[in-house]
Parts: C-alpha cells; structure tokens; sequence
C-alpha cells in the first residue's frame, strides 16, 4: 500500500544529542515537505524538496537540516537538540501537478529535556 | 500572494448539529483549495478539495465544501455532527499557475462536539 512513513513517532532525548527524525514514502512523489507544529498550532513549512539533490529552507528559520538523496527518503537533522526544538514534526509528499494535495505522515513528537 | 483566513479558531456544536468551518481565500490567479483533518497526535488527513471543476465538493466522513468566487470563500459544512467529527481542521490553498507547489495553510479551526 501506498504510503508515507515517518520514524520514530515519539522520541524523548537529552539536550546536545544529534537526532535524525526519518520520513520515506512509497508513492514516488517529487514533492517532500517538512513541517514544524507546536500542539494545537498552525503547520510552520521549516525544509521542503522538489526532487533528488533539490532541497530548499522554508518559510520558519530553523535550525535543522534536510538531505535528498533518494526519491523516497527525506531525512531531517538536528545536530545539537535544544528544549526550544521540542515539537511535533510532519513530513509530506505530493506529485507534480498543483491540483494534487499533500499526503502527511503520522509526525515525530520530539521532546528534548 | 496566496493566503487562507479560518474564521474562529475554536468552533463547538452540539451532536446532531450543523457544522459549518469557514474559510476565506486569497488569490491573484485562480486556486486550488482543500481541507484538511487531524485527530490528536496524527498527521492531516485530506477531507476533500476543490480543483475547478464543480463548485460542490463532496468530501470523505460526510463533509463537503462549496467554492463561491465572489465571495472568495471555500466554506466546510457536515449536516449533523458526530462525537467522532472533533478534531482540528485546516484550511489550504495554492495557486493553479506556475512552479509554486506548497500549500498555504490557515492557522486552523478546532471542532468540538458536545454530547
């Protein structure tokens, strides 16, 4: 089944740690997003993809970095994680086409302590 | 510049009750537009979307949207609310023109519904 994975969905870690939150999708989509949200808030776009080797900041500074080495794979680092990273992170994939809408992951909660 | 406006950021209605989250648009070119769901703790879940063709949109979990161009409104309406419809609703949009791929999205709406 088609889909889009996001690994791990909760993970609590120490102040300093490096951290990889991973999202792959099955779909061959171009199009991958990531998207920062404190709970009950809006969705902030932090990295976006428009293809392999393509990888572009979005509209929130943030301190976390994206690769784009495979179609299907979209990892987001943090190399230092702060209490102020602690959030909900949502990955999304959508083809090309502007009349198609995005598919989400079930999002990463990440608490750093 | 595309942007959404979701009026009312909490809307509560009792079950059996009308349903109606609004959504207003901007745009300079013609949109493309779409709700979204989340349930605590998931991801967004697309409801339903509105790509110019009919101006009706029927959407999944009984919800549906009516796109009016004069009043730049893509407006979320369910007849009768059930326990099961609470959860946070986003409004989005992007423009049907260009290399510009990313949704806008609205700040969101969160439906409760009272038993």
């Amino acid at each position: 089944e088609a889909d889009i994975y996001q690994t791990p969905r909760y993970l609590v870690i120490g102040t300093g740690k490096k951290i990889t939150l991973e999202c792959s999708q099955t779909m061959g989509h171009d199009k991958m997003y990531w998207y920062q949200q404190d709970p009950g808030m809006e969705l902030h776009l932090i990295h976006y993809s428009y293809g392999v080797n393509s990888t572009e900041k979005g509209d929130l500074s943030s301190e976390s970095t994206v690769s784009r080495i495979r179609t299907e794979h979209f990892p987001l680092t943090l190399e230092s994680a702060r209490p102020s990273h602690t959030s909900q992170y949502l990955c999304a994939s959508s083809p090309s086409g502007a009349n198609y809408g995005y598919t989400f992951g079930s999002g990463t909660r990440l608490t750093v302590v | 510049a595309q942007s959404v406006t979701q009026l009312g950021s909490h809307v509560s209605v009792s079950e059996g009750a009308l349903v109606l989250l609004r959504c207003n648009y901007s745009s300079s070119v013609p949109p493309y537009l779409f709700w979204y769901v989340q349930y605590p703790n998931q991801g967004l879940q697309l409801l339903l979307k509105y790509t110019s063709a009919a101006t009706l949109v029927k959407g999944i979990n009984g919800f549906e949207a009516e796109f009016k161009k004069s009043e730049t409104s893509f407006h979320l309406t369910k007849p009768s609310a059930h326990m099961s419809d609470a959860a946070e609703y986003f409004c989005a949009v992007r423009i049907s023109g260009g290399s510009n791929y990313k949704l806008t999205f609205g700040k969101g709406t969160l439906l409760t519904v009272n038993p």
